[in-house]
């Protein structure tokens, strides 16, 4: 399977730093997601790179991929509390989206 | 913005019970899927839909699960007979072509 696996499992962090967190997957795939889950609560799609893309940003995240080493990282800038949440990379092979086990992260004020 | 809706947000069935969990996908998507995510571990794919038929399905999505699109606008996946294990979150998501998949909040099914 696409199955994406991330690090690490969980992540704190005070208010302002970066937060920094890694995502592998097997096998080849068309784009790779960000989602978000709050506790309890539905996924929220963050940010899609496509396999041809290697750096893209949006707002205070950034994410990269590099499609040789099956591997992609997403990047948080200035984390605020509000950014306390379980963040999953999701692979896209063909018409589905396997997630990884995902990263808690918790921002300390 | 558009959402997907799921209902209900909360369901305890009896072991062996059937419950159907439904969905409103956005009106102009055209892929839906079921997922699942027992608590505190990862989200697993269950099946995708497409063009009224099952486009693929996971090992979980055995013959006690199925789905359906009843009308225009529903899309609900109805377990037969539920098991202990079947407890856990599923999250309905549709797609229409752009970035990311829109997934519903959700609904918990504990099974007692």
């Amino acid at each position: 399977s696409q199955q994406g696996e991330e690090d690490p499992q969980a992540l704190s962090i005070q208010e302002g730093e970066n937060a920094t967190m890694n995502c592998s997957y097997k096998t080849s795939i068309n784009n790779l997601q960000w989602y978000r889950q709050n506790s309890g609560r539905g996924l929220v799609h963050l940010i899609l790179i496509r396999s041809n893309e290697r750096e893209k940003h949006s707002g205070r995240l950034r994410v990269t991929l590099d499609t040789s080493k099956k591997s992609s990282s997403l990047l948080i800038t200035a984390s605020r509390a509000a950014d306390t949440a379980s963040y999953f990379c999701a692979a896209r092979g063909d018409d589905k989206i396997i997630f990884g086990k995902g990263t808690r992260l918790h921002i300390l004020p | 913005e558009p959402e997907v809706t799921q209902t209900p947000s909360h369901q305890v069935t009896q072991m062996g019970q059937e419950v159907i969990l439904r969905c409103v996908p956005i009106s102009n998507h055209l892929y839906f899927y079921w997922y699942r995510q027992i608590l505190g571990q990862k989200v697993e794919f269950l099946v995708s839909f497409y063009n009224n038929e099952i486009s693929e399905k996971s090992e979980i999505f055995d013959d006690q699960f199925s789905v359906e699109r009843p009308d225009g606008s529903n899309f609900t996946l109805k377990i037969r007979s539920t098991k202990l294990e079947d407890s856990a979150m599923y999250f309905c998501a549709s797609w229409g072509r752009g970035p990311g998949y829109t997934f519903g909040s959700g609904t918990r099914l504990t099974v007692v």
